[in-house]
Parts: structure tokens; C-alpha cells; sequence
């Protein structure tokens, strides 16, 4: 079947623009999860889904960010007025049930790029 | 910070040695996994051990938890060219099942 997607592949985007990420979770899975990668380093917590709800959003690095889900199915990542320290891969990812006890299926993530 | 961390940061070994990485972590956990990740992709689920288990084979895999230790570690036995990979632990925290949290990682290069 198919596997988590996310979209688009690749941003270029200038210091100041708004971004909007999106991921498409496999279908049935009632969790969703957002990482950031910077270059090299591990994934950043960002904020973990329920259904629609967001019980976590303590990784989320500022008010510039936001997430919302929609119909407990596709996400997305706002960021707002970029700058050049978002530059990262945003990974996405869900799970059918509770994420300690399943294993998360990844998206091949957002390549973001702020100039 | 709550982030595990996993030790080395880069391993490079021959073709057909064995690979041993670690991860540590914090605090109190439910369980630990193990995921891989090839250059720019996703991470891919490897192995779940639970803590009250000590170790877990799956085909060339052997993972133990040491919870008194809070230390994990990944085997990975005959290595080939296709292991190489970042390897990376999460886990949940106790009473916390749904908030999972990943290391940095090993880079593992596997030489032919």
C-alpha cells in the first residue's frame, strides 16, 4: 500500500516567506509525528498528533510555527516568515496506534531551504 | 535536553565485521527502537525492545537494553555494503507513550 507522502520534495524559498509543508499519513494511522533534521544532526521533536488534536506542542521552536490535521488524515506545517535557521529536512511520520508501541513509518521528508 | 544520545557519532568498518552502536538516554522509559536511515530518506523502523526485555534478535540484528544502565546497544552481525546508514534510537518516556524522542545518530559507513 502506500506509504506516508510528503509534499513537496524540495522548497527554495526567500528569508521572510511563508512555507506550508504537507504530509499524507498512511491511511488508518490515527498518529502523526513532525521532525525536523538539520544537516548531518538527529530528528527534532516538533509536535505529535492524535486524531486531530495536538497533545504536544512543546518541540515547536516558536510562534512562527504551526501544524494542523484535518479529517484525523493530512497535516501541515506552517512556517511563518521564514529565516535561514529553518533550512532543514522535515520529516513526517505516523503510526497506527500509540507511537511508543508501533513503529512510525517516515515520509522521504521536505527539503526547505531559506536564502 | 531529554534527547538520547547514540555513540560513536561515525563508525567505518570492513565488509563482513560485525558493527556494535549504543544509545543512552535520561530519563525512565517505556520502551526503546531502533530505526536506519539511508541518505536522504526516511527513517525505517528496525527493531522494538520493551523494558522489561534485555535483548532481541531480528536476523543480523541483536539489540540489548540495559534500563539500570539506560543504555541501549544495536549489533549488527556480518555487516554488507547495504547497512550502510545512519542509525538512530528513540523512546518513549514513562507514563508518556505517545511522545517519542530520537538520538543523533550513528553514521556507519561499511567499507567493501
Amino acid at each position: 500500500g502506500a506509504g506516508v507522502s510528503q509534499s513537496p520534495s524540495n522548497k527554495v524559498t526567500e528569508k521572510g516567506k511563508d512555507v506550508e509543508l504537507r504530509c499524507d499519513p498512511i491511511s488508518g494511522h490515527t498518529a502523526l509525528y513532525w521532525y525536523r533534521q538539520s544537516l548531518g544532526q538527529g530528528l527534532e521533536f516538533l509536535i505529535y498528533f492524535q486524531g486531530n488534536s495536538a497533545p504536544d506542542k512543546s518541540g515547536l521552536p516558536s510562534d512562527r510555527f504551526s501544524a494542523e490535521r484535518t479529517g484525523g488524515s493530512v497535516s501541515t506545517l506552517t512556517i511563518q516568515r521564514t529565516q535561514q535557521e529553518d533550512s532543514a529536512v522535515y520529516l513526517c511520520a505516523s503510526t497506527e496506534g500509540v507511537g511508543g508501541y508501533s513503529p512510525l513509518h517516515f515520509g522521504n521528508g521536505t527539503r526547505l531551504t531559506v536564502t | 535536553s531529554q534527547q538520547g544520545e547514540e555513540d560513536p557519532q561515525a563508525l567505518s568498518i570492513q565488509e563482513g565485521e560485525n558493527a556494535t552502536m549504543n544509545c543512552s538516554y535520561k530519563t525512565s522509559i517505556n520502551n526503546l527502537q531502533w530505526y536506519r536511515q539511508n541518505s536522504g530518506r526516511g527513517l525505517v523502523h528496525l527493531i522494538l525492545i520493551r523494558s522489561n526485555e534485555r535483548e532481541k534478535h531480528s536476523g543480523r540484528l541483536r539489540v540489548t537494553l540495559d534500563t539500570s544502565k539506560k543504555s541501549s546497544s544495536l549489533l549488527i552481525t556480518a555487516s554488507r555494503a547495504a547497512d550502510t546508514a545512519s542509525y538512530f534510537c528513540s523512546h518513549t518516556f514513562l507514563n508518556r507513550d505517545d511522545k517519542i524522542i530520537f538520538g543523533k545518530g550513528t553514521r556507519l559507513h561499511i567499507l567493501p
